[in-house]
């Protein structure tokens, strides 16, 4: 079963930082990846998909970029609205969720 | 819009029944799906229905889950079965977005369920 590892699992920002997720597979991928975020009590909210496709009506302060096995999500400008955890997902034939990054101020 | 319901509190060996009604939008052109929180194993995929009626389960979950549609209300429903605590979690559906792959885009409100 192909397993998804997220970094780190949680961190602390500040308004206006430009914050990185990174996310790996354990096998080949292709660019199957999608980015979503949840705030507690509420369901997650699909932010990139194709592993660098902004979804509609997302800011563009995310951005999501592959290198090999490797995918990243950056927020240039964390904004209050940003606090929450974020997935990653494997979106072909899996379907597996990340463990999830925490991010708070 | 996606709205859910069904029983939230169940007893060990009964089945979890829910249901997810789909408001706008085009029911027709997307398939459903089931995903499920809890705090222990994160997010996890139940499975998916298209508007034919063709499923696709998580293998984890194959022999217990059910997933059904009903074309004419605009609504589908998840059937888990011979419950344990272990699938006490937050219960979602979500319309599934061909994105290249299979994405979420639009999610219910969320179900908790407990298994005590």
């Amino acid at each position: 079963d192909i397993q998804m590892t997220q970094s780190p699992s949680s961190l602390s920002a500040s308004i206006g930082d430009k914050v990185t997720i990174t996310c790996r597979a354990s096998r080949d991928i292709s660019s199957y990846l999608s980015w979503y975020h949840q705030r507690p009590g509420t369901a997650p909210r699909l932010l990139i998909y194709a592993a660098s496709s902004l979804q509609s009506g997302v800011p563009s302060r995310f951005s999501g970029d592959k290198s090999g096995a490797q995918f990243t999500l950056i927020i240039r400008g964390l904004q209050a609205d940003d606090f929450g955890t974020y997935f990653c997902q494997h979106s072909d034939n899996d379907r597996v969720f990340g463990p999830g990054t925490r991010v708070d101020i | 819009q996606l709205q859910q319901w069904g029983a939230g509190l169940l007893k060990p060996s009964e089945t979890l029944s829910l249901t997810c009604a789909v408001f706008g939008g085009s029911f027709s052109d997307h398939s459903w799906s089931w995903i499920r929180q809890s705090p222990g194993k994160g997010l996890e995929w139940i499975g998916e229905i298209t508007f034919a009626g063709k499923t696709k389960y998580n293998p984890s979950l194959n022999d217990r889950v059910t997933l059904s549609i009903d074309t004419s209300k605009g609504q589908f429903s998840l059937s888990l079965a011979s419950l344990t605590a272990a699938d006490t979690a937050v219960y979602y559906c979500a319309s599934v977005w061909d994105c290249g792959g299979d994405c979420y885009e639009h999610w219910g409100q969320g179900t908790p369920v407990s298994v005590s």
